[in-house]
């Protein structure tokens, strides 16, 4: 059975850092691109960042561009987002999901329960 | 970047009865390959996206049979044959076909 854990979520400070990990089972980890979605509170899906399965190829949205940065341990299979400057929009429920393949980057067929990030002071 | 646009933004649908969701990209899904990268998401309340439909008809395994994808190009649909109380909830298609990856707004499905 697939299963996404994300963890380190919290409250965060304008400007400030966090990093959010994923603990991924039940498949071949380096087998798959993985992604990290976002959903603010009330409002729809934002995709953010993904990653191939070899961690060779990152994407990124525009408006997360240069702030984070998307990682993998094959060996830990955990996928990581590093969150930096971050601010008040970047307040959302942040999804980890599983891709379609190594470099099969179109969907996503898993997602974790997600973890919340806070940006205010 | 492909801009996603569902339609209605709200869905009221009597228990049995059918129910559509529709789709438009602003450019065409279909990839150089041949394949056309239209995905289609459910999130019941309180609850993590599950994917229902990837490449515009392909049902996920575990997926009633009920909710069928259809659509080309530009349009695509989401039909629910026969609405039950579990499928209350909002539905999202994501292209998949160019960078950034991008979601509709969403269309939330409820009981009348």
């Amino acid at each position: 059975e697939v299963q996404l854990l994300e963890s380190g979520g919290g409250l965060v400070q304008p400007g400030g850092s966090l990093r959010l990990s994923c603990a991924a089972s039940g498949f071949t980890f380096s087998s798959y691109a993985m992604s990290w979605v976002r959903q603010a509170p009330g409002k729809g899906l934002e995709w953010v960042s993904i990653i191939s399965g070899s961690g060779g190829n990152t994407y990124y949205a525009g408006s997360v561009k240069g702030r984070f940065t998307i990682s993998r341990d094959n060996s830990k299979n955990t996928l990581y987002l590093q969150m930096s400057s971050l601010r008040a929009e970047d307040t959302a429920v942040y999804f980890c999901t599983k891709g379609c393949g190594n470099t099969c980057y179109s969907s996503f067929d898993y997602w974790g329960q997600g973890a919340l990030v806070t940006v205010s002071s | 970047d492909v801009v996603m646009t569902q339609s209605p933004l709200s869905l009221p649908v009597t228990l049995g009865q059918p129910a559509s969701i529709s789709c438009k990209s602003s450019q065409s899904l279909v990839y150089s390959d041949g394949n056309t990268y239209l995905n289609w998401f459910q999130q019941r309340p309180g609850q993590s996206p599950r994917r229902l439909i990837y490449k515009v008809s392909n049902r996920d395994s575990g997926v009633p049979d009920r909710f069928s994808g259809s659509g080309s190009g530009t349009d695509f649909t989401l039909k629910i044959s026969r609405v039950e109380a579990e499928d209350v909830g909002v539905y999202y298609c994501m292209q998949g076909a160019y960078w950034p990856l991008t979601f509709g707004g969403g269309t939330k499905v409820e009981i009348k």
